[in-house]
C-alpha cells in the first residue's frame, strides 16, 4: 500500500527558505486519484493545511500562506516537495505530507487524506 | 472562506461511555466533502470518516459520522482506552482544505 516519508532539515534560520521532500512508495505519484498535500502543526496547536499538488503540475494553496508557498511534483522520482520562504518563528511546526484521495481530477467525491507521512519537526531559529 | 468550529473543546468521559463531537460550518458543506481524523500524541492524524458518514478502511464500527449542511457529528458509541485522543473535522471545497480546531477526548 501507499507509504509516504518526509525528509528535510530540522533547523532553518529566520528569513530563509524551507525545503521539504515527500517520497511516495507502494504506488505511483501520477495516480489520477490522488493530490499530494502538505499539512503542518505548530507545537500544542491544531492542524493547518498548507497546500496540494497534482502530478499534472497544478497546485492549490491555503490563502493565508499562498504568497510564500510552492508545491511541486516530480513524477520521475515519485516525490513531491514543499518550499516555504521568508520564514519566521511562527513557521516552527511538525510538517506532514499526505495523500489527498479523490474520485477523479475534479474531486467530485472526496475520500479524505488516507495516507500520511510520520511528520518531520522543523524549527525556525537563528 | 468556510470556517469549521468544533465543540466542545475538551470532552471528559470514562471508558465505555458514548462520545458525541460536533463540527459546525459557517456555510453549507456538501456531505461528499466532510472528513474526520483522530490524532494521538506524537503521531500523524488517521482518517476515520469520509463523505460525512463512511468509515475508512479498518476503522471499528463504534465510530460513526452523521450530519449535513452546516452541522456534522462524530459519535463513538463506547469509548475504548485507545480512543482518547484529539479529533479533527475537515472540509474539502473548491480545491481548498480546512480543518476544524479539534476536540480533545480525555479520560475522566
Amino acid at each position: 500500500q501507499l507509504q509516504l516519508q518526509e525528509s528535510g532539515p530540522g533547523l532553518v534560520k529566520p528569513s530563509e527558505t524551507l525545503s521539504l521532500t515527500c517520497t511516495v512508495s507502494g504506488g505511483s505519484i501520477s495516480s489520477s486519484s490522488y493530490y499530494w498535500g502538505w499539512i503542518r502543526q505548530p507545537p500544542g496547536k491544531g492542524l493547518e493545511w498548507i497546500g496540494n499538488g497534482y502530478y499534472s503540475g497544478s497546485s492549490y494553496y491555503n490563502p493565508s500562506l499562498k504568497s510564500r508557498v510552492t508545491i511541486s511534483v516530480d513524477t520521475s522520482k515519485n516525490q513531491f516537495s514543499l518550499k516555504l520562504n521568508s520564514l519566521t518563528a511562527a513557521d516552527t511546526a511538525v510538517y506532514y505530507c499526505a495523500g489527498v484521495h479523490c474520485s477523479s481530477t475534479s474531486c467530485y467525491y472526496y475520500y479524505g487524506m488516507d495516507v500520511w507521512g510520520q511528520g518531520t519537526t522543523v524549527t525556525v531559529s537563528s | 472562506e468556510i470556517v469549521l468550529t468544533q465543540s466542545p473543546g475538551t470532552l471528559s468521559l470514562s471508558p465505555g461511555e458514548r462520545a458525541t463531537l460536533s463540527c459546525r460550518a459557517s456555510q453549507s458543506v456538501g456531505s461528499n466533502y466532510l472528513a474526520w481524523y483522530q490524532q494521538k500524541p506524537g503521531q500523524a492524524p488517521r482518517l476515520l470518516i469520509y463523505g460525512a458518514s463512511s468509515r475508512a478502511t479498518g476503522i471499528p464500527d463504534r465510530f460513526s459520522g452523521s450530519g449535513s449542511g452546516t452541522d456534522f457529528t462524530l459519535t463513538i458509541s463506547r469509548l475504548e482506552p485507545e480512543d482518547f485522543a484529539v479529533y479533527y473535522c475537515q472540509r474539502y471545497g473548491s480545491s481548498l482544505l480546512t480543518f476544524g480546531g479539534g476536540t480533545k477526548v480525555e479520560i475522566k
